[in-house]
C-alpha cells in the first residue's frame, strides 16, 4: 500500500523566509502532484513533476522530485502572506508509463505565513 | 473554460436518510473521480472512472455507497442510509486519461453534515 507523509504538518512562517516542506512516499512512483487548498475551498492544481529531477518553479515556490530517494520538495521563497494555504503533495500509484491515474495524498502542510 | 461543477455545495441531513450529489466535469475530460476529504486530512478516492465504466472502486463502500455516470458525462454519487461518520467533503475531480500528463482539476466538493 502506498504511503504518502508530509512534514511539517503545520508551519508558521514570518514574511520574507524561506522554508521547505517534505513529501515522502512509500514505493516507486515517478509521477507527482502538488496541490494548494484555501480554507473552504477546493484544490487547485501548482505542479506536475513527471521524472527524476523534475525540478518546476512557479514565483516564490519550487518544487522537485527525487524518484530515488522517494522524496519532493516544495520551496517557499520570500513568503508573503497571500502564500498562505494548505499544501498536499499527491503520488500517482504508477512507475513509468502513461498514468494510473490513482493519487494518494498526504496529509497536507498547513502554512501561515505572518507580517 | 467552465471548472468541475458540484452541487449541492453544503447538505444537512439526519442519519439514515438518502442524500446524493451530482458532478459535471470539465468538457472533453473522460476520466472522473470521485474523493471523501475530512477534516485535516488529504482527499482519499472512492472511485474512479474512464467514460461510463467504474475502472477503480475498491475504496468504495458499497453497503451503502452507490456511483454513476450516464453517457460519461455527469456523475451521481449517493449514500443510502447516512450514517453520522459520513459528515465530510465530498470532492469531485475530472482529467483527460491519455498520454502524458493526467492532472486532476477539482470541484468545489459537497460538505455533508450528518445529524
Amino acid at each position: 500500500e502506498l504511503k504518502v507523509e508530509q512534514n511539517p504538518l503545520f508551519l508558521s512562517m514570518q514574511e520574507g523566509k524561506n522554508y521547505t516542506i517534505y513529501c515522502n512516499y512509500s514505493t516507486t512512483s515517478d509521477r507527482l502532484y502538488w496541490y494548494r487548498q484555501d480554507p473552504g475551498k477546493s484544490l487547485e492544481s501548482l505542479f506536475v513533476l513527471l521524472s527524476n529531477g523534475a525540478v518546476k518553479q512557479e514565483g516564490r515556490l519550487m518544487a522537485s522530485l527525487d524518484t530515488k530517494a522517494r522524496l519532493s520538495t516544495l520551496h517557499i521563497t520570500a513568503a508573503v502572506h497571500d502564500l498562505s494555504a494548505t499544501y498536499f503533495c499527491a503520488v500517482d500509484a504508477n512507475a513509468g508509463g502513461t498514468s494510473y491515474g490513482k493519487l494518494t495524498f498526504g496529509q497536507g502542510t498547513i502554512l501561515t505565513v505572518h507580517p | 473554460e467552465a471548472g468541475v461543477v458540484q452541487s449541492p455545495r453544503y447538505k444537512i441531513i439526519e442519519k439514515k436518510q438518502p442524500v446524493a450529489f451530482w458532478c459535471n466535469p470539465i468538457s472533453g475530460h473522460n476520466t472522473l473521480y470521485w474523493y471523501l476529504q475530512n477534516l485535516g486530512q488529504g482527499p482519499e478516492l472512492l472511485i474512479r472512472y474512464e467514460n461510463e465504466e467504474a475502472v477503480d472502486d475498491s475504496q468504495l463502500p458499497k453497503d451503502r455507497f452507490s456511483a454513476e455516470r450516464l453517457k460519461g458525462v455527469d456523475s451521481t454519487l449517493k449514500i443510502q442510509p447516512a450514517e453520522l461518520g459520513d459528515s465530510a467533503v465530498y470532492l469531485c475531480a475530472s482529467s483527460w486519461t491519455g498520454t502524458g500528463t493526467t492532472t486532476q482539476y477539482f470541484g468545489p466538493g459537497t460538505r455533508l453534515t450528518v445529524l
